[in-house]
């Protein structure tokens, strides 16, 4: 029954490697997001789609692909994978329009060796 | 640019003292305000919001334009009270919560 879903919990590659991060809501919002959470444990807003469509891409590399296949899902997918992505990413949901802040997921905790 | 500031990275005090997490923002307009707290290794969760003028496990946050500050306030602190507390803002019309750097609130018995 969890809100605000995100797999894997924990995730460790390699160098180099290709990996996708899965994100599911089932509140019935509309606008779905993803955080970045890093070492020093500051959040930065990576992107952001309404409805399946993408309204905020924060200057992030192009290795970092979301998709929206229907606004209960946002995933994340990584290229070509950094030292520097290691970080945990967190998947949020919030209705357009509403005041209720963002929900969040549980968060992914990339390793990256 | 909106921008908010959470001076402290560290506040400790003892169980039962009083705690003031300051917050200060940085918006030209009416924001939307919050307080989101997390504990070690879980998911953010939204404890108030501005507009709600609500009270949580006893904190309180008053939002102050003219200082353009939310700082966030329990009059006692509990042990579980310490976790990670971070102040954010969606500027009006734009759904976007911006964050602030956290601070970390540590209540020793």
């Amino acid at each position: 029954d969890t809100a605000v879903s995100q797999t894997p919990k924990y995730l460790v590659t390699q160098m180099g490697n290709d990996k996708s991060i899965k994100c599911e809501q089932n509140l019935g919002h509309d606008t779905m997001y993803w955080y970045k959470q890093d070492s020093k444990k500051f959040l930065k807003i990576m992107f952001s789609y309404n409805n399946k469509e993408l309204i905020i891409n924060e200057t992030v590399p192009n290795r970092f692909s979301p998709k929206s296949p229907d606004k209960a899902h946002l995933n994340l997918h990584i290229n070509s994978l950094e030292l520097g992505d290691s970080a945990v990413y967190f998947c949020a949901s919030s209705q357009e329009g509403r005041n209720y802040g963002y929900t969040f997921g549980s968060g992914t905790r990339l390793t990256v060796v | 640019a909106q921008r908010v500031t959470q001076p402290e990275k560290l506040l400790s005090v003892f169980k039962g003292a009083p705690v003031e997490l300051k917050c200060n923002y940085s918006y030209s307009g009416s924001p939307e305000l919050f307080w989101y707290v997390q504990y070690s290794r879980q998911r953010l969760q939204l404890l108030l919001r501005h507009i709600s003028r609500e009270s949580i496990k006893g904190f309180t946050a008053d939002l102050n334009k003219g200082e353009t500050s939310f700082h966030l306030k329990k009059p006692f602190a509990q042990e579980e009270d310490s976790a990670m507390y971070y102040c954010a803002l969606i500027p009006g019309g734009y759904n976007k919560l911006i964050f602030g750097a956290g601070t970390r609130l540590a209540v020793h018995p």
